[in-house]
């Protein structure tokens, strides 16, 4: 229930191609979705994030499309960078408390040049 | 001050060894974290503390205790630690009503 489950594990696209990773959670009482991006030795780093009752989001590059019906949600990184390899997370956030992040598997995205 | 600062940034300890991980904010946020990050794994929670008491204990051993000082600081201390244990180990912090998450860069923690 308190599952999010991210795919593919990982990704290769050519320079300049677009991204996409995709991710669906089945607890409704998730009320905010991050995306973070994560470099080898480094802490995650929030990338973008979106609300329940937006169906898009875009940041730059970067877009989120969410369908609250579907329970899906996706990163969609365009004109993707060589700089853009690096996992990234999907994560679904709930209150028990206080805020409790539930990450997907992880995504291993490799640009290459 | 946009940081959550973390040291020792790398640590090898012994299974008989006690030491502790240390986490610093100055953001005012009044969440910590510590999470457990396995290699090629997300990040997995491991205690949460709000308004320095703890407030989510995710069933971890006892040979990882927590303390929060104060609002501003939040240890690890660590006893008895098996081969297994060995992770990176991020902290991270939130205030209390919103959605600004902040992960430090973590400790490495090797147990030899």
């Amino acid at each position: 229930q308190q599952q999010v489950k991210q795919s593919p594990q990982s990704l290769i696209v050519q320079k300049g191609g677009i991204s996409i990773i995709n991710c669906a959670y089945e607890n409704t009482a998730f009320d905010y979705f991050p995306w973070y991006q994560q470099f080898p030795g480094k802490g995650p780093a929030l990338l973008i994030a979106i609300r329940p009752d937006v169906s898009e989001k875009k940041e730059g590059r970067f877009t989120i499309s969410f369908n609250k019906s579907a329970k899906q949600f996706s990163l969609h990184i365009m004109d993707s960078q060589p700089g853009d390899s690096a996992t990234y997370f999907c994560a679904a956030i709930i209150w028990r408390g206080a805020q409790k992040l539930v990450f997907g598997q992880g995504t291993r995205l490799t640009i290459n040049p | 001050d946009t940081e959550v600062t973390q040291t020792p940034k790398h640590l090898v300890m012994g299974m008989t060894n006690k030491k502790s991980l240390k986490c610093e904010q100055h953001m005012g946020h009044r969440a910590m974290y510590w999470y457990k990050q396995k290699a090629k794994k997300p990040p997995e929670l491991m205690f949460v503390y709000s308004y320095e008491k703890l407030s989510i204990n995710e069933s971890v051993p006892s040979r990882f205790s927590p303390e929060c000082p104060n609002s501003s600081l939040l240890n690890l201390h660590l006893h008895a630690l098996q081969p297994e244990d060995s992770a990176l180990y991020l902290c991270a912090s939130s205030q209390g009503d919103s959605y600004g998450y902040t992960f430090g860069s973590g400790t490495r923690l090797t147990v030899v």
